[in-house]
């Protein structure tokens, strides 16, 4: 079955610009993660959201970063006014519930900012 | 707060030899704790999880782990190294939310 999808896989972007990065979960999971993972680092947490509502955004880095799932699906991680140090693999899981659920990866967005 | 440390960010072994790769969690509550491997470009996979219960896991690809609650520790062994396990390797603590450990770059040596 098809697993999590994410595009773009690679985004060159100039210092200053905005971005916008989509995350299609499995069909059915109802929870969705953002991570943020710099090189040679883990992932780290950004948000997460259970169906629409966007439950935790503790881990977003600052207020340029913004997420939404407006029909408990599809996901955008949107970036805006993009600094250097945004430059990281920005990964995206779902899982099927709540809970100790295995968290199912895409393969990330590599954001590279100049 | 939560913090996973993996001891080693690069460990070598020779093909057929045991692979052990160490994790350590810091919480004053036990958490939920997951090995997961990094193919180059490629996202994350899971290799085997600690809920409740039996304190030696078994995974994917022959892994195990074994949670050690008075040595906080859930290292990853193997006991015979293939090739195709040259990966990244992250342990993660799940409590309120996941905690990743910076990963450990395991190299096979044929």
């Amino acid at each position: 079955g098809a697993g999590v999808s994410q595009s773009p896989r690679y985004k060159v972007a100039k210092r200053g610009q905005d971005v916008a990065l989509r995350c299609d979960p499995i069909s059915g999971h109802v929870s969705l993660f953002w991570y943020q993972q710099a090189l040679g680092q883990g992932p780290e947490f950004l948000t997460y959201f259970q169906n629409e509502a966007q439950l935790d955004k503790s881990g977003l880095p600052s207020d340029r970063f913004f997420a939404e799932r407006p029909e408990g699906s599809v996901s955008t991680l949107k970036i805006q006014r993009t600094q250097q140090e945004d430059s990281a693999v920005y990964l995206c899981a779902s899982s099927l519930r709540d809970g100790v659920y295995e968290q199912y990866f895409g393969p990330g967005t590599r954001l590279t900012v100049t | 707060a939560q913090s996973v440390t993996q001891l080693g960010s690069h460990v070598s072994v020779s093909e057929g030899a045991l692979v052990l790769l160490r994790c350590n969690y810091s919480s004053s509550v036990p958490p939920y704790l997951f090995w997961y491997v990094q193919y180059p470009n490629q996202g994350l996979q899971l290799l085997l999880k600690y809920t409740t219960g039996a304190t030696l896991v078994k995974g994917i690809n022959g892994f195990e782990a074994e949670f050690k609650k008075s040595e906080t520790s859930f290292h990853l062994t193997k006991p015979s190294a293939h090739m195709s396990d040259a990966a990244e390797y992250f342990c993660a603590a799940l409590t309120n939310q996941f905690y990743f450990g910076t990963g450990t770059s395991l190299t096979v040596i044929p």
